[in-house]
């Protein structure tokens, strides 16, 4: 199947430095690429929804400006946390869709990045 | 809106024995359901989908799922389980209606143990 590489896997990092974060189609064109933030033993949150080219779409509740995400090509979109805190600390997850998955909407998912803010 | 339920937290199944993993679902029109595994500090694995066609559906790992359109619902089933099994479970769907988002939208997570 598709593979979605994210990196990357593991970050600590101080209260107010700001982490990036990338995810890479590495087999297909990633038309969509979503971002989820997923808290111990709970299910996945969706942050945003980035389009190739163009603006994201944020979620209800999701600060655009503490979190950027940037999708300038079809096989690259990127998270960056900035001005990070302690309750940032989490682990974030991107998938993406394409012409992998077809018209169905099967999503790939990439390993997903565990962020600790000290 | 779409809505999803896993309504077990936590799904105890001795090795050998079948186990089935409940999931209900929400969405307008026809939906496209699928199941994910996830494993501890790992992303989300594919495991099946039901787009349309045979209501029973196989998958990777020797995991199947009946698609029941009258109770809406999409449940996870293995006829032997494994200890390697354990992990998190997620549902997810969304709609087929053309022009729709392609957000899926997921479950709470079922975390299944495979007891020894």
């Amino acid at each position: 199947g598709a593979v979605v590489s994210q990196h990357p896997s593991w970050v600590i990092c101080k209260s107010g430095t700001s982490v990036k974060i990338e995810c890479r189609s590495l087999d297909f064109q990633a038309t969509t690429m979503f971002w989820y933030r997923q808290f111990p033993k709970q299910s996945l949150m969706l942050m945003a929804t980035s389009n190739e080219g163009s603006k994201a779409t944020y979620e209800q509740g999701v600060e655009k400006d503490k979190f950027l995400i940037n999708h300038a090509s079809l096989t690259l979109s990127t998270l960056t946390v900035t001005s990070a805190h302690p309750e940032d600390s989490s682990f974030y997850i991107c998938s993406a869709s394409g012409l992998a998955g077809g018209s169905t909407g099967e999503l790939f998912f990439g390993e997903g990045s565990r962020l600790t803010v000290l | 809106a779409q809505s999803v339920a896993q309504p077990e937290d936590q799904v105890n199944v001795a090795e050998g024995n079948p186990l089935t993993v409940k999931c209900t679902y929400s969405v307008s029109g026809n939906p496209y359901l699928f199941w994910y595994v996830q494993y501890p500090n790992r992303g989300l694995q594919f495991l099946l989908k039901y787009i349309t066609g045979d209501n029973l559906v196989k998958g990777s790992y020797g995991f199947e799922a009946e698609f029941n359109k009258s109770q809406t619902s999409f449940h996870l089933k293995k006829p032997s389980a494994l200890v390697s099994d354990s992990a998190l479970y997620f549902c997810a769907a969304r709609t087929s209606e053309a022009g729709s988002a392609r957000q899926l939208t997921f479950g709470s997570g079922t975390q299944l143990t495979v007891l020894p």
